[in-house]
């Protein structure tokens, strides 16, 4: 199975920096790389379908780059809202699998 | 928006079967353009996709991970729309909160996972 690989672990931010997030895969995802956000008490929430496309109703401070096998998702400016945990999922390959995740916190 | 409620028993002891049933609002489990799948987190584990079922017509489709090793059966009950799982001789491991996912295959040919239901937490232990 393709492993998904996140850094960093924890990122600690202020609201209005920017944030960068890394996934790096076992082997190519090719584009098929999409990521979730969740916040305590809630299920995940797909941001990103693919690696640069942002799913329905997701603003644009989130975007998302790469192909192949390492990827970013940027948040442009932090909101009070967007701390939470990022999660990486690659959907090429059965079984799905998914990063162990990044944790955006507040400074 | 579809809206999925899973339910289950709580506690399960181990060595016995874990059922659990997600009900589906506002779409139907024989739509043929959804696949419904199982996902389940844990502290140890993090996100693990279990398994799928889809209805196209005439018959059900399933698929599941290996790494489950056959312990897991996904069906439906079109009377009642909803999916359920089944994961047999459970241990400690299979403590987890479980998601029930609509998802699609989209124009890339590959199987998203979109719309998730708020999840049931799953206790194993005597």
């Amino acid at each position: 199975e393709i492993l998904l690989t996140q850094s960093p672990a924890t990122l600690s931010l202020s609201p209005g920096e920017r944030a960068t997030l890394s996934c790096r895969a076992s082997q190519s995802v090719n584009s098929y790389l999409a990521w979730f956000q969740q916040k305590p008490g809630q299920a995940p929430r797909l941001l990103m379908s693919d690696a640069s496309t942002r799913a329905t109703g997701i603003p644009a401070r989130f975007s998302g780059s790469g192909s192949g096998t390492d990827f970013t998702l940027t948040i442009s400016s932090l909101e009070p809202e967007d701390f939470a945990i990022y999660y990486c999922q690659q959907r090429t390959n059965w079984p799905l699998t998914f990063g162990g995740g990044t944790r955006v916190e507040i400074k | 928006q579809v809206q999925l409620r899973e339910s289950g028993p709580g506690l399960v002891k181990p060595s016995q079967t874990l059922s659990l049933t997600c009900a589906v609002s506002d779409d139907s489990v024989k739509n043929a353009q959804f696949y419904w799948s199982w996902v389940r987190q844990s502290p140890g584990k993090g996100l693990e996709w279990i398994g799928y079922i889809g209805y196209i017509p005439s018959s059900e489709r399933t698929h599941y991970n290996p790494a489950l090793n056959s312990r897991a059966t996904i069906s439906g009950d079109t009377s009642k729309n909803s999916i359920s799982l089944i994961l047999s001789s459970v241990t400690a491991a299979d403590t987890a909160v479980y998601y029930c996912i609509r998802g699609h295959y989209d124009s890339s040919g590959y199987y998203s996972l979109d719309q998730w239901g708020r999840g049931t937490l799953v206790t194993v232990s005597s």
